[in-house]
């Protein structure tokens, strides 16, 4: 049963000290996919890939997040410094999209719960 | 993107179909309609998704209306593991990009 696998499940973190999270997207899926979650903003899009390039990152705060995609199999977003404003828990998706597919399904992870003090 | 509107909450007794509507009144053409749900302390799922037809699979069914300004997710027999909040999402048609834009969604308690 393939799974998107996301770590840690769980960080707790003091002010100013880096972060970084970890997805492992389902074998065979190009698309990847960074959303954050809080309960003010809901679920947010932060940015994705696409063949391990970056399409879009328009919802991360540049200053301080950063998204890679070192290889197929790894995703990771860091967030240097943190701030207590970034507690969130932040999913990884990933999907297939095939060129002239219209629709794709996205799996999501199960969710890094970051919480900064 | 286009906008959806949903029901805060709705609430249904176990056995029994649930219809949890959506309104969509802007959506051209080529937006496809997507429903996924969030189970808690879980990552969202994906339900089904449609574009004019009535569509039916082994979680649900999704009735599209004819002017596509609104749907329905229908649950047959709503089980207590049934009970997440329900997303109702316009994906545009893209050659680039397969963005989902998540609203607040409709929180749906089951009762047994």
């Amino acid at each position: 049963d393939a799974r998107v696998t996301q770590t840690p499940r769980h960080k707790v973190t003091e002010m100013g000290q880096e972060v970084t999270m970890r997805c492992q997207p389902i074998l065979g899926h190009n698309t990847v996919f960074w959303y954050r979650q809080t309960m003010m903003q809901g679920l947010e899009l932060l940015a994705y890939f696409r063949n391990r390039a970056p399409l879009d990152d328009s919802g991360m705060p540049k200053d301080r997040f950063s998204a890679e995609m070192p290889d197929a199999t790894l995703a990771t977003l860091k967030i240097q410094p943190s701030e207590p404003r970034d507690s969130a828990v932040y999913f990884c998706a990933s999907g297939l999209v095939l060129l002239g597919q219209a629709y794709n399904e996205q799996f999501f992870g199960p969710g890094t719960r970051l919480t900064v003090l | 993107d286009a906008k959806t509107t949903q029901p805060n909450s709705m609430e249904s007794n176990e056995e029994e179909p649930v219809h949890l509507p959506c309104n969509h009144s802007t959506i051209s053409g080529t937006d496809y309609i997507h429903w996924y749900r969030q189970l808690p302390s879980q990552g969202p799922e994906y339900v089904i998704h449609g574009l004019t037809s009535n569509v039916n699979n082994r979680m649900a069914s999704l009735a599209i209306a004819e002017d596509r300004k609104s749907s329905t997710l229908i649950l047959h027999r709503a089980t207590l593991r049934d009970a997440a909040v329900y997303y109702c999402i316009l994906r545009v048609k893209e050659t680039s990009g397969s963005r989902l834009t998540f609203g607040e969604g409709t929180q749906l308690t089951v009762n047994p």
